[in-house]
């Protein structure tokens, strides 16, 4: 079955660029039946959705953050990428790649049951 | 934005226990819903979706109920390994929202 993980550094420094690569392995990222998201998590709170994009490379960001993101995908190594610019410690957070073979329609996933397990980027100089 | 609102933040409960979260959202969903539960240093598990359908594998202690924007998750006889936080998530609209989660503790 399709799997996810995230990988990228763990340290970033303030007004710099936060890039982690999510790799899909199992199944083809250029399968049509996914979308591929990004979702984080600071330290003892809640969830926030950042983003997805589609394999033909169609993209939805979160209005939030639409200003700072940029979602990729690379087809020929199984990889879909987030950058995150300009960051600061708010940004320090577990970011996990997500999505679904199932909970999905033309929009997008609406329901995650694939998740990857998360990877922590700390924002500090 | 939907914005999604769980009450209570936390509860204490024992093993056997019926507990019930609630999930309120701002505006009305249908019922494009889901539950997840979280452990500590683990991804969410999906447990519920659609508002009402058990995802596959969940064990029939947990159910949901709800539509419009009043929803809510209930574990029926509390085990020892559904001791986590559970989050509800809209899934109606984008961008896609969470609530603030509800930690279910041991008593």
């Amino acid at each position: 079955q399709v799997q996810l993980q995230e990988s990228g550094p763990g340290l970033v420094k303030p007004s710099q660029t936060l890039s982690l690569t999510c790799t899909v392995s199992g199944g083809s990222i250029s399968s049509g039946n996914y979308f591929w998201s990004w979702i984080r998590q600071p330290p003892g709170k809640g969830l926030e959705w950042i983003g997805h994009i589609y394999y033909s490379g169609s993209t939805y960001y979160n209005p939030s953050l639409k200003s700072r993101v940029t979602i990729s995908i690379d087809t020929s190594k199984n990889q879909f990428s987030l950058k995150l610019s300009s960051v600061t410690a708010a940004d320090t957070a577990v970011y996990y790649c997500a999505s679904s073979g199932s909970y999905y329609d033309s929009s997008g996933t609406r329901y995650f049951d694939l998740w990857g397990r998360g990877t922590l980027v700390t924002v500090s100089s | 934005d939907i914005q999604m609102t769980q009450s209570p933040s936390s509860v204490s409960a024992s093993v056997g226990d019926r507990v019930t979260i609630t999930c309120r959202a701002s505006q009305g969903i249908g019922n494009w819903l889901a539950w997840y539960q979280q452990k500590p240093g683990k991804a969410p598990n999906l447990v519920i979706y659609a508002a009402t359908s058990l995802h596959s594998g969940v064990p029939s202690r947990f159910s949901g109920s709800g539509s419009g924007t009043d929803f809510s998750l209930t574990i029926s006889s509390l085990q020892p390994e559904d001791f986590a936080t559970y989050y509800c998530q809209q899934g109606n609209t984008f961008p896609l929202t969470f609530g603030g989660g509800t930690k279910v503790e041991i008593k």
